[in-house]
């Protein structure tokens, strides 16, 4: 059980250009999310799934896309990515239960840097 | 935008306990409370729930006033490992809302 997996770890992109942060869970949660951290910041919301096929916006939306097409994948797409990117980004996933734990489990995160 | 309202930092002494305070002003009945904390460059992890009564497991505390509306996570006996980003959150049972946090708490654990 690996738990929340993301690749790559480390990325440098220059401006303009696209990529895909990939994020992978083996519990079968079907809430999956992405978060981004600004150096000395707090957790901002960019992306949500509760499920295959359906996707919502979070806070901070512009500049990403998403996509769920199995329960176990949720990547983040960068189209034309830009200094204001520069972050460290989270991958979760989450299966809210009645009165019990809804615990969120996070990925190790992807540090973008973009020149 | 994130429910609930806490100070930026905190020192607290090893040792000693570590009492994180946090304001839940529209807390609704069926919302839970929820910490977390993240150390440094890692991901958030869970700490502790709670809805109206006071919680304890082999990490921490929870204690919940009556109306709910601030709650406290207690470290017993805090260490350098505890110095982190601690998160407080509402959240309801069993929903799939979108989860957001605050700016949380650093707590800084002083030799």
């Amino acid at each position: 059980n690996a738990g929340v997996t993301q690749t790559p770890k480390f990325q440098v992109l220059k401006t303009g250009q696209s990529m895909t942060l990939q994020c992978a869970q083996d519990m079968n949660h079907e809430y999956m999310s992405w978060y981004r951290q600004d150096p000395g910041m707090g957790l901002r919301l960019i992306h949500y799934s509760v499920g295959a096929g359906i996707t919502d916006q979070g806070e901070v939306p512009n500049g990403y896309n998403v996509s769920r097409s199995t329960t176990e994948d949720f990547p983040l797409r960068l189209l034309s990515a830009a200094p204001s990117q520069t972050s460290v980004y989270f991958c979760a996933s989450r299966e809210p239960g009645p009165r019990a734990k809804d615990t969120q489990y996070f990925g190790p995160g992807t540090r973008l840097t973009v020149l | 935008d994130a429910k609930t309202t806490q100070p930026p930092s905190m020192d607290c002494a090893e040792g000693r306990a570590a009492n994180l305070p946090c304001n839940h002003s529209t807390i609704s009945g069926n919302e839970y409370v929820y910490w977390y904390r993240q150390i440094h460059s890692q991901g958030p992890q869970y700490i502790i729930h709670g809805l109206k009564n006071n919680e304890t497991n082999e990490m921490a505390s929870l204690i919940i006033t009556e109306d709910r509306k601030s709650s406290t996570l207690i470290l017993p006996h805090a260490t350098l490992r505890d110095t982190a980003v601690y998160y407080c959150i509402d959240l309801p049972s069993g929903g799939y809302q979108k989860v957001t946090f605050g700016t949380g708490t650093k707590l800084q654990v002083i030799p």
